[in-house]
């Protein structure tokens, strides 16, 4: 059982539009669409912003999405602004009541 | 509105067990469809899934830990704990407890979490 594989860091401007990937095998974010994302502001709690792929919690602003191609879970931040700058986690379902997390990308708003 | 609280010492010694308790208000932790989780995040590094319970005492965890970890759950006084036994400074990390909603590897409450380090 290995973690997700994500960027450790990305950046964007202000406005603009950035994607986040997480990359696991067949057995886990291939198979199940059950991969979520975390935003991370250290000291804080985490908090969930996408579920099952693509679905936003209430209260979570639609400037964030999910999607998945194969092995390949992303999440996108389109317009972006300040407040965004974070760490992000994904997580996915392994099978057998386990799970895996990625090993989180810090997000830098410039 | 749902809230999870980690306590526990923050330094244990090489070889002695890790205890730690999650208290959880705003909720019941015997509500149908949750489960109660460990995380933990080593210094600088991504999360890691520990494990997780049901109220009714089923428990699921991470491969890798399995031989050391035990989580239990005490529904009258609204708490589940994590205890990990054998730690080496590897296991220096910050615990976080959190709810694993009816979705699976889906958390949508978390504490927020406690540094643990592991040092003589």
């Amino acid at each position: 059982q290995s973690a997700l594989t994500q960027p450790a860091s990305v950046s964007g401007s202000p406005g603009q539009s950035i994607t986040i990937s997480c990359t696991g095998t067949s057995s886990d974010v291939g198979t199940y669409n059950l991969v979520s994302w975390y935003q991370h502001h250290p000291g804080k709690a985490p908090k969930l912003m996408i579920f099952e792929g693509s679905k936003r919690p209430s209260g979570v602003s639609n400037r964030f999405s999910g999607s998945k191609s194969d092995n390949t879970a992303s999440l996108t931040i389109s317009g972006l602004q300040a407040e965004d700058e974070a760490d992000y986690f994904c997580c996915s379902y392994a099978g057998s009541s386990t799970l895996v997390f990625g090993g989180g990308t810090k997000l830098t708003v410039l | 509105q749902v809230q999870l609280q980690e306590s526990g010492p923050g330094l244990v010694k090489p070889s002695q067990t890790l205890s730690l308790t999650c208290t959880v208000s705003g909720g019941s932790i015997s509500s149908s469809g949750y489960y109660w989780s460990w995380i933990r995040q080593h210094p600088g590094k991504g999360l890691e899934w520990i494990g997780y319970i049901y109220y009714s005492g089923s428990t699921y965890y991470n491969p890798s830990l399995k031989s050391r970890v035990t989580i239990s759950v005490d529904t009258s006084k609204n708490q589940f704990s994590l205890k990990l036994s054998s730690v080496t400074a590897a296991d220096t990390a910050v615990y976080y407890c959190a709810r694993r909603g009816v979705v699976a590897a889906t958390f949508d409450y978390w504490g927020q979490g406690t540094l643990v380090t592991v040092s003589s």
